[in-house]
């Protein structure tokens, strides 16, 4: 069936570098993939998406490319900030589909 | 606008009782989803309804959850009794369907339960 997986956290990095979270999927037709963000005490949120191979999704410094051909949607910032520390989840989704598949999430600390 | 409202946001009970959490979905969406998140088993989705009927069920762990949506802008998520092993952060979430594949799940805050 269809499913997401995410690289196991805790990441732990330093205030300003590069930031990279791989995320791979399974899927049997053409999904939606997205990023979501989980800040502590709060739900998840919308960081970015892509509809279609080759899509590049960005929101806040954010990036991730859609990739057909490795099933791939890697999410990376060129520089991150304490502020980006929380539970990062990549997920995708069909149009015939209400439901959305959820990876198990990765959680980022960032140090000052 | 308003986003998906959850009440309450925090409950501590004594096992046994009976628990009832509330969500009011985003206006105008027509899919609901109930999810629950522990560090043990990160988020599982419970149940979801469609046009207030109940869809996919096969995530209610146990016979003493229950899940209802009676109009297009409540729902309820019911346990009775309540156990422990209940306790963990559960999260409403409603979107748009059918739309078109990239409309995401909008998140409620969360009920924070506790089950002593």
């Amino acid at each position: 069936g269809d499913s997401v997986t995410q690289m196991e956290g805790p990441v732990t990095l330093s205030e300003e570098a590069f930031l990279t979270i791989n995320c791979t999927y399974t899927a049997t037709g053409y999904p939606s993939l997205f990023w979501y963000v989980q800040y502590p005490g709060e739900g998840l949120q919308l960081l970015l998406k892509a509809t279609k191979a080759d899509d590049k999704g960005s929101n806040k410094g954010f990036e991730a490319t859609y990739r057909k051909e490795t099933t791939s949607f890697h999410l990376e910032k060129g520089s991150v900030q304490v502020s980006d520390s929380a539970v990062y989840f990549c997920a995708l989704r069909y149009s015939s589909a209400s439901k959305i598949i959820f990876g198990s999430g990765t959680r980022l600390s960032i140090r000052p | 606008d308003a986003g998906v409202i959850q009440s309450p946001r925090h409950e501590v009970t004594e096992m046994g009782q009976e628990v009832t959490l509330r969500c009011k979905p985003i206006s105008g969406h027509n899919s609901l989803f109930w999810y629950r998140q522990t560090m043990m088993r990160g988020l599982e989705l419970l149940i979801y309804f469609n046009n207030n009927v109940p869809i996919d069920d096969s995530g209610m762990p146990e016979d003493r959850f229950s899940a209802k949506m009676p109009n297009a802008s409540f729902s309820t998520l019911k346990i009775q009794p309540s156990e422990p092993r209940d306790s963990a952060v559960y999260f409403c979430a409603s979107s748009l369907y059918p739309g078109n594949n990239n409309q995401p799940q909008h998140f409620g805050d969360g009920t924070r339960l506790s089950i002593l």
